[in-house]
């Protein structure tokens, strides 16, 4: 059964406004990604991480920043919100060797007005 | 590069009808193949996966075969129901690099009563 969490599952805020999405996980993964969903439902990889202080952007520009400072924890943070980033976040994990799948948390839609 | 294709939905089906979901792939090296569902509201989930040539992957009822010599992972079902409704997302995943997985573009499934 996979742990990975997500918090808020659903925000909505005004534009301007900095906001931080949660992900945890308690599996011990190194690796931890975000997707962004668009509402044709593709996915698209905008952060990840191989392990404790080590991110990279993925193939989606993003304006968003991620931190990896426990292993468990990869928020995501937006600080000025915009109308075009209203979508699904989605946050996923996966061992670090191995052909190892990716476990999904529930996702956060967010609705920036 | 690598790439996923999938069949453009949505696919409406009745309850008990048969059910396949095309998926092709484009891969440099070995890929693990995989097919994800997304309920509504939800994150994904890992239905089943395949990481060598000829390999099949069975889940709930879903089956999908690993065939090299087309590059396909076609998700089949014998009888849906309509808890099934859904996207569905073929996926794979090489050793080499240190990439997340390439999903397809997702299927939608419709099952009606």
């Amino acid at each position: 059964e996979a742990d990975i969490y997500q918090t808020p599952r659903y925000l909505v805020i005004g534009t301007g406004k900095k906001i931080t999405l949660e992900c945890s996980q308690t599996m011990g993964h190194d690796k931890m990604y975000w997707y962004q969903q668009d509402p044709g439902m593709e996915l698209h990889l905008i952060h990840y991480s191989y392990g404790v202080n080590s991110t990279e952007k993925g193939d989606l520009s993003s304006e968003s920043t991620v931190s990896r400072i426990r292993t468990e924890h990869f928020p995501l943070t937006l600080e000025s919100a915009r109308p075009s980033h209203t979508s699904q976040y989605l946050c996923a994990s996966s061992e670090k060797q191995g052909r190892y799948e990716q476990y999904f948390g529930p996702g956060t839609r967010l609705t920036v007005t | 590069g690598n790439s996923v294709t999938q069949m453009e939905g949505p696919v409406t089906l009745s309850e008990e009808a048969f059910l396949t979901i095309n998926c092709t792939y484009t891969a440099t090296g070995y890929p693990s193949l995989f097919w994800y569902v997304q309920y509504p509201g939800e994150g994904l989930q890992l239905l089943l996966k395949a990481t060598k040539a000829d390999d099949k992957g069975s889940n709930k009822g879903f089956e999908a075969t690993y065939r090299k010599e087309t590059t396909s992972f076609h998700l089949e079902k014998g009888s849906v129901q309509v808890s099934d409704s859904a996207v569905y997302f073929c996926a794979l995943k090489v050793d080499t690099g240190r990439r997340a997985l390439t999903f397809g573009s997702g299927t939608r499934l419709q099952v009606q009563p």
